[in-house]
């Protein structure tokens, strides 16, 4: 089955860093979906990429698909505590989302 | 505009017990799917519903069954409980006759506790 790699798995920040979270996929990608988690909390939807190279902000986020859609990642400037949260790449399969693991991003004030 | 919601928040269950988790999808929504999250990991697909039928399964054994309603709403069940079903079960409804080409609307969740 399709499957997706999620890294890093972890990523302690101080406020103000960047921080970057990458998926890889070993097959070609319809499109890919960005979901965040706070701690306690459900997923959110982000955001979805579609098209091969593109590129979409929301603020401080930066998402981005590759070339070959095999790949995508999600770009922050300067995080802040309100970013705080697991990120998932998710990818369309049929009718069902397949999930990554996640990257726990922490955030020190 | 009512988001998902889902009832109970929380439940305690003993192993071999059944239990029934309800949802109702968001407000023009009218799929309804079923997620897993057991705890550090990334949600895992259970099944989904479309017009009152499953449309598609995950890997997820029998003892898991679940309804959709004429309301769109829908209940999970699951017989025989294991200590290894404790997880936190969340609801996603999303537009567009099923599509799963839009993002889907999470409810809070249910957290399942199994002793």
């Amino acid at each position: 089955g399709q499957q997706v790699m999620q890294i890093p798995q972890y990523q302690h920040v101080q406020e103000g860093e960047d921080f970057t979270t990458y998926c890889n996929s070993s097959t070609t990608l319809s499109n890919i979906q960005w979901y965040k988690q706070r701690p306690g909390g459900h997923p959110v939807f982000l955001i979805q990429l579609v098209k091969s190279g593109e590129v979409k902000k929301q603020k401080r986020l930066t998402f981005q698909f590759g070339e070959a859609k095999k790949n995508s990642s999600l770009h922050i400037t300067a995080t802040q505590t309100t970013d705080v949260g697991t990120y998932f790449c998710a990818l369309p399969r049929g009718n069902m989302l397949t999930f990554g693991g996640g990257t726990r991003l922490m955030v020190k004030p | 505009d009512a988001g998902v919601t889902q009832s109970p928040t929380h439940l305690i269950k003993t192993r071999g017990q059944q239990v029934t988790l309800r949802c109702s999808p968001k407000s023009g929504h009218d799929t309804v799917s079923w997620y897993q999250q057991a705890l550090g990991q990334g949600p895992q697909f259970i099944f989904q519903y479309y017009e009152e039928e499953e449309r598609q399964r995950g890997n997820f054994p029998d003892r898991f069954s679940g309804h959709q309603f004429p309301n769109y709403s829908s209940e999970l069940n699951v017989n025989a409980l294991l200590l290894g079903d404790s997880a936190l079960y969340l609801c996603a409804s999303n537009p567009g006759q099923g599509s799963v080409g839009y993002g889907y609307t999470f409810g809070s969740g249910t957290r399942l506790t199994v002793v």
